[in-house]
């Protein structure tokens, strides 16, 4: 089945203590991206990837690092989390240069306090 | 700057034809997409538009006017199902990376 995982799906941790959410796709997509939604505010880019070993800053990559090592798996890492980082992630994946349609994996509920 | 601007909520009653409208500023646009999202879901991707028109799907039908940096969305006979978020996004060329913009949604209400 094609699909986007990530994990985990829920978080909570304290302030300044480094995390990673996983991100991983089995449809060999080039282009990976992640997202936080918070309310009133949709989403939000935070990083994204072309392919391997390209990435690049979203609207809101403060706080945030992200890898690009093999397609299939992007990586998010908050090397010190603060409470304003706590929000709803979305990893998503699509086909690359040509393609609009994103397919966006369940999401991580992270709460920092 | 990037923005993109649509209702945040809108009611209407099942059977019925409703239209999420989203207005957009952006630069080196590429093109205007809709997503779906249930409480408690992932977005997931309705529609596209990348030239002006009306481009349909089923119930769903999604429209582009270029000029006036205009879209929307349009459900027909809606379904309780169909109560969701709908979110509309424009994808941004800029140094030859793409950016992903999406407007805040709209919370789409169907009423028996």
């Amino acid at each position: 089945e094609a699909q986007v995982t990530q994990n985990p799906r829920y978080l909570i941790t304290v302030t300044g203590k480094k995390l990673t959410v996983t991100c991983s796709q089995n449809m060999n997509h080039e282009y990976m991206s992640w997202y936080r939604q918070d309310p009133g505010l949709g989403l939000r880019q935070i990083y994204y990837s072309m392919n391997v070993e390209v990435t690049d800053k979203g609207d809101v990559p403060e706080g945030y690092k992200v890898s690009r090592k093999e397609k299939r798996n992007f990586p998010l890492i908050l090397e010190s989390p603060s409470p304003n980082q706590t929000s709803l992630y979305f990893c998503a994946s699509s086909t690359g240069l040509a393609s609009y349609e994103q397919y966006f994996g369940p999401g991580t509920r992270l709460t920092v306090t | 700057g990037q923005s993109l601007e649509q209702p945040s909520e809108v009611t209407a009653v099942e059977g019925a034809i409703v239209q999420i409208n989203c207005t957009y500023q952006t630069s080196g646009f590429y093109g205007l997409s809709w997503y779906q999202q249930h409480d408690g879901g992932a977005p997931t991707f309705l529609s596209y538009n990348a030239l002006d028109g009306l481009e349909e799907t089923g119930r769903f039908s999604s429209f582009l006017s270029r000029s006036d940096s205009y879209g929307y969305l349009l459900l027909q006979e809606l379904q309780m199902k169909d109560s969701a978020s709908y979110f509309c996004a424009v994808r941004d060329r800029e140094y030859n990376f793409n950016k992903f913009y999406f407007g805040s949604g709209t919370k789409l209400n169907v009423k028996p």
